[in-house]
């Protein structure tokens, strides 16, 4: 099936710094990926859908300045958490859709400390 | 709009007992219905899908069959291994093309199997 990366797995980061997270689509072209967030023993909930050359949509409750949202190729989106907090500490996943079928990145564990 | 509902767990069962996860959604139009895993630390998994009414998905013995009469997507297997032990999500996507990563999932069931 088709593979999606996504990078880093895990980042520790410290408090009022930023983050970049990269989710690549490796044998396909995705022009639109989506950003899930899980918070520990619960659902994903969708975040952001992200669009291939142009603005992302963001779910209701999500602030757009805190989790910008990047799409520049065909194969590559990244969702940079700024001025990370504690409280933003969760677990990152993101997906692409081929046919009929979504694949998922790897995940990343975000802790901000 | 879309919602899915799982079983509540955390399920536990011994090796080799029968496995039934319950899913119900309630979705516009014709969804596809799909069953993930997700194994400690790591992202989720496809496990089998149904995109239509009453197909059945398979994969690894894990049964679940698309029931749009009552609105039901369960999951099933006959005899679970201590390597079964994972979380179990449910979901739903009624986007087409590119659109099929965005999926509805259901809130995650926690199993786990003791030999």
């Amino acid at each position: 099936g088709a593979v999606v990366s996504q990078h880093p797995s895990r980042v520790i980061c410290k408090s009022g710094t930023s983050v970049k997270i990269e989710c690549r689509s490796l044998d396909f072209q995705a022009t639109t990926m989506f950003w899930y967030r899980q918070f520990p023993k619960q659902s994903l909930m969708l975040m952001a859908t992200s669009n291939e050359g142009s603005k992302a949509t963001y779910e209701q409750g999500v602030e757009k300045d805190k989790f910008l949202i990047n799409h520049a190729s065909l194969t590559l989106s990244t969702l940079t958490v700024t001025s990370a907090h504690p409280e933003d500490s969760s677990f990152y996943i993101c997906s692409a859709g081929l046919l009929t079928e979504a694949f998922f990145g790897q995940g990343t564990r975000l802790t901000v400390v | 709009g879309n919602s899915v509902t799982q079983m509540e767990g955390p399920v536990t069962l011994s090796e080799e007992a029968f496995l039934t996860i319950n899913c119900t959604y309630t979705a516009t139009g014709y969804p596809s219905l799909f069953w993930y895993v997700q194994y400690p630390g790591e992202g989720l998994q496809l496990l089998l899908k149904a995109t239509k009414a009453d197909d059945k998905g398979s994969n690894k013995g894990f049964e679940a069959t698309y029931r749009k009469e009552t609105t039901s997507f369960h999951l099933e297997k006959g005899s679970v291994q201590v390597s079964d032990s994972a979380v179990y999500f449910c979901a739903l996507s009624n986007a087409g093309g590119t659109s099929y990563g965005k999926l509805t999932f259901g809130q995650g069931t926690i199993l786990t199997v003791h030999p």
